[in-house]
């Protein structure tokens, strides 16, 4: 599976969007991108993903580049309940390891 | 759907002592997963099953031992514990599904709340 690159932090004000960055550049053709998040101590909680084209749902959105070699998490209006670890994830397809890299950790400031 | 339930929240064992994490789905998942999350640091893969009867090692699966009897649970057996094995472990199953247009199966997990491992 790719290996992802992420900061390792980053802060945002409450109400603006956060863009979370991730780069892969040795993603495959088969290979998925993902993102989950963790809060506090709690268990990961996926958020979305995206193969070759850009994805929303009403958590967040995912840009992804045309190479596929980076691709950015968008949460339109963060919170400060958005504060929490994301993880970028590259897995190809019918793998069943998910690997989890150190990921970047987001405050939400008031 | 209750979802992963792990059992117990909290332990405290001795060193050389066993015990064995409990983590039950009732979402009929097939893949099931054990990670480890030492303090400040990212999830590490134990083991996983992609059935009942079939599992398999992670990234560090030394010191630890699984089975899979049922779709339902997927027990983590510590045999001689170790202080390095004091961390938060966190059970996931995952649904897959084929993507539309594209034709390439993604995964996505689901995780339980974790149990709190202390070996003193």
């Amino acid at each position: 599976d790719a290996k992802t690159t992420q900061p390792p932090s980053m802060d945002c004000a409450e109400g603006r969007a956060a863009n979370l960055p991730c780069n892969h550049s040795t993603i495959s053709g088969n290979e998925y991108v993902y993102w989950y998040r963790q809060i506090h101590s709690q268990g990961p909680q996926y958020i979305i993903h995206g193969l070759k084209n850009n994805e929303t749902n009403e958590m967040a959105s995912l840009i992804i580049t045309e190479d596929r070699k980076s691709s950015t998490l968008i949460l339109p209006h963060a919170t400060l309940r958005d504060t929490a670890v994301y993880y970028c994830i590259v897995r190809h397809t019918g793998g069943f390891k998910t690997i989890f890299g150190a990921g970047t950790r987001l405050f939400v400031k008031a | 759907n209750a979802g992963v339930t792990q059992t117990p929240k909290f332990r405290i064992l001795k060193i050389g002592q066993s015990m064995t994490l409990q983590c039950a789905q009732d979402m009929n998942h097939n893949y099931m997963y054990w990670y480890r999350q030492d303090p400040g640091m990212g999830l590490k893969l134990i083991y996983y099953s992609v059935g009942a009867g079939i599992t398999d090692k992670g990234e560090v699966p030394n010191g630890y031992n699984v089975s899979r009897s049922t779709t339902e649970d997927f027990p983590l057996r510590l045999e001689l514990a170790a202080p390095s094995q004091t961390s938060v472990y966190f059970c996931a199953s995952s649904y897959s599904a084929i993507g539309t247009g594209s034709g390439e199966e993604w995964e996505k997990l689901f995780f339980g709340s974790g149990t709190q491992l202390s070996v003193l």
